[in-house]
């Protein structure tokens, strides 16, 4: 079993709707949970990270957070064919290690 | 304010080859992180240094692999020799102190091993 789960999608969705991002992870002990998103041959650049249960908010893009359920999930509202990439989402867990676990990421596509 | 630089952005080497790989991360940025990506995988982690210390090497793969930040600013990985398994993309990041301060991406290092 994998560390930190995606869907690769892709997933599609038209501009102005609400895309879904879900990601699932296995070890209890992760504390902190980040969205990155990648352009197509460029460095990943972080959207959002949250580290309590419930919802963030900022701007378009939402995350929410559930430990029991071991799941964190972003949502983007209003999506724009700028919004098309892959979202990959990392944890961190607890004590002094840094280190990012990542997932495979999630392509969305945002058709005009 | 720059970001976070790699050099060479892409690099084709053959099979025993050695191949060094820099990363200058942004001004007064402690944290300094490798990860790979292997074509198909996960970004995986290989090092964190804070300053010149390797903070945590438990992801570099083997020890055909050494990474050093000497007076902690840019930092080098070098490969020797270089195998096929190794091609993929490396990329660096930084990061100021703080638990959940943002890391900061290279635009990555295009490694194939041929």
């Amino acid at each position: 079993q994998k560390e930190v789960e995606q869907n690769s999608g892709p997933l599609s969705v038209p501009e102005g709707a609400i895309a879904s991002l879900n990601c699932t992870y296995s070890d209890r002990g992760s504390q902190s949970f980040f969205w990155y998103r990648q352009y197509s041959g460029k460095s990943p650049e972080l959207i959002m990270f949250i580290y309590s249960n419930g919802d963030k908010e900022d701007g378009r893009f939402t995350a929410q957070l559930n430990k029991a359920s071991q799941y964190v999930s972003l949502l983007i509202r209003d999506s724009q064919p700028s919004d098309s990439a892959t979202y990959l989402c990392a944890v961190r867990k607890i004590g002094n290690n840094r280190k990012l676990i990542w997932g495979l990421g999630t392509s969305l596509a945002v058709n005009p | 304010e720059a970001g976070v630089t790699q050099f060479p952005s892409h690099s084709v080497i053959e099979k025993g080859q050695t191949v060094t790989l820099r990363c200058d991360p942004i001004s007064g940025h402690d944290n300094l992180y490798w990860y790979r990506r292997v074509m198909g995988k996960e970004i995986k982690f290989l090092l964190h240094f804070v300053k010149e210390s390797k903070q945590d090497e438990s992801g570099m793969p083997n020890n055909r692999f050494l990474a050093e930040r000497t007076g902690g600013t840019y930092s080098t990985l070098k490969v020797q020799p270089a195998e096929l398994e190794d091609s993929g993309v490396y990329f660096c990041a930084s990061s100021l102190p703080g638990m959940n301060t943002e890391a900061f991406f290279g635009q990555g290092t295009r490694l194939t091993v041929v």
